[in-house]
């Protein structure tokens, strides 16, 4: 079975440049997730979509950040424009189920610098 | 709020050594626990999980128990191998309707032969 995929794995922008990630979940799961990791803190939830809805976008800078679920499959979160404390990396992951004590598996992640 | 701490790293052992990595959380109503692991240059993978209190979790030789009247969910291993250097993320959800993630700051495992 394929594992969540994302891409580009590294982005190198200058700040106010826009940048956007993809990600592809595993087949059959509904929710799907982006989180940012920056260097030396745990992830942190951005946003979570059900299907192609959103369940949780409550820590998602939407003066900067957006991000689509076309279909229910594939995500772009977006930056525009970028900052440097967006310096971090972008996780995707994804679910079969949106409820509490589901197993979640994650991508690579994206790893951006802003300059 | 909801929040993880986990003890600062890194952790430096030597082979065949005893582990212990401690977790405690502060949640509203009845989180599910878990430990994720990050290998370098790899994603988070799923470690073991505890959906309720007293239950252990356990995967490759690493155990955790979910001790509600403590609030914690300690990692442990009883010979570690160079090949558990790792970073070791505690985690929990705590809603029904949404399973978000909230993580603890990681603690890194150096094992040394």
């Amino acid at each position: 079975e394929a594992g969540v995929a994302q891409s580009p794995r590294y982005k190198i922008i200058e700040k106010r440049q826009s940048v956007a990630f993809w990600c592809n979940p595993i087949s059959g799961h509904a929710t799907l997730y982006w989180y940012q990791q920056i260097l030396g803190q745990g992830p942190k939830l951005l946003i979570q979509f059900q299907n192609n809805g959103v369940v949780d976008d409550s820590q998602l800078p939407k003066d900067r950040f957006s991000a689509e679920r076309l279909k229910g499959v594939d995500s772009t979160l977006k930056i525009q424009p970028a900052k440097l404390e967006d310096s971090a990396v972008y996780l995707c992951a994804s679910s079969q189920s949106g409820i509490q004590g589901a197993t979640q598996y994650f991508g690579p992640g994206t790893r951006l610098l802003v300059l | 709020g909801n929040s993880v701490t986990q003890m600062e790293g890194p952790v430096t052992l030597s082979e065949e050594a005893f582990l212990t990595i401690n977790c405690t959380y502060t949640a509203t109503g009845y989180p599910s626990l878990f430990w994720y692991v990050q290998y370098p240059g790899e994603g988070l993978q799923l470690l073991l999980k505890a959906t309720k209190a007293d239950d252990k979790g356990s995967n490759k030789g690493f155990e955790a128990t979910y001790r509600k009247e403590t609030t914690s969910f300690h990692l442990e291993k009883g010979s570690v191998q160079v090949s558990d250097s790792a970073v070791y993320f505690c985690a929990l959800t705590v809603s029904y309707n949404t399973d978000k993630l909230i993580f603890g700051t990681g603690t890194r495992l150096q094992v040394f032969p």
